[in-house]
């Protein structure tokens, strides 16, 4: 597609449930990227993917966090057993090939656990 | 990793000249790039450093010295739409990923 895209744009969840973040990168980039966003704070590396594998999951936060990437394009991070400090803008990003070249974001995804 | 520092928040007035500073401390740094974020929206590239000196783009400019570990990003004739979060982000040795600041809230009053 033209940019990133990413769904739902807003989710409210309650404490303990399960969620899924979709993404979906520019058409032809082979690096996709997750970031996580609380309010007021900067952006926080969650993991990365080249192509189908993720070589760097050293943001994820928790093993409550997981993401996969199918047929090098279309990624889902999923949240296990939701909490109150889950609630965040996760915020998916692409690159042509990650080698160097710039960091393409979507428009993220709103989380609020309740 | 890098420590990114940057100040929290600027206030300018229309028309005028704003310079968002940020330092940073890396091992292998290997390029630094500005986004601009507006309030619920997705961050925006807006320039790239990699080599010290200016990088000119219309009304933004970005400088890098890599031997201070020092950016700065200069907007020029400030318009209300210029309003939102500027970000610094390092990229270190060959790593892919960007480590990002926390962020200068730009305000600009008519």
């Amino acid at each position: 597609g033209a940019g990133v895209s990413q769904s739902p744009s807003n989710k409210v969840t309650e404490k303990g449930k399960d969620v899924e973040l979709r993404c979906d990168p520019i058409s032809g980039h082979t690096a996709l990227y997750w970031y996580r966003q609380s309010l007021g704070q900067g952006l926080e590396f969650l993991i990365y993917f080249q192509g189908n594998s993720a070589p760097d999951k050293s943001g994820l936060p928790s093993d409550r966090f997981s993401a996969e990437r199918t047929g090098g394009s279309v990624s889902t991070l999923t949240i296990q057993r939701t909490q109150q400090e889950d609630s965040a803008v996760y915020l998916c990003a692409s690159s042509l090939d990650g080698g160097g070249n710039t960091i393409y974001f979507g428009e993220g995804s709103w989380l609020t656990v309740v | 990793g890098q420590n990114i520092d940057q100040p929290t928040e600027m206030t300018a007035t229309e028309g005028a000249i704003v310079q968002i500073n940020c330092t940073y401390q890396t091992s292998g740094f290997n390029g630094l790039f500005w986004y601009q974020q507006h309030a619920g929206e997705a961050p925006t590239f807006l320039s790239y450093n990699v080599l010290d000196g200016l990088e000119e783009k219309g009304r933004f400019s970005s400088f890098l010295s890599r031997s201070k570990g020092y950016s700065y990003l200069l907007l020029k004739e400030l318009q209300m739409k210029d309003s939102a979060s500027y970000l610094c982000a390092v990229r270190e040795g060959d790593d892919y990923k960007l480590s990002f600041g926390a962020g200068t809230t730009v305000t600009v009053r008519a």
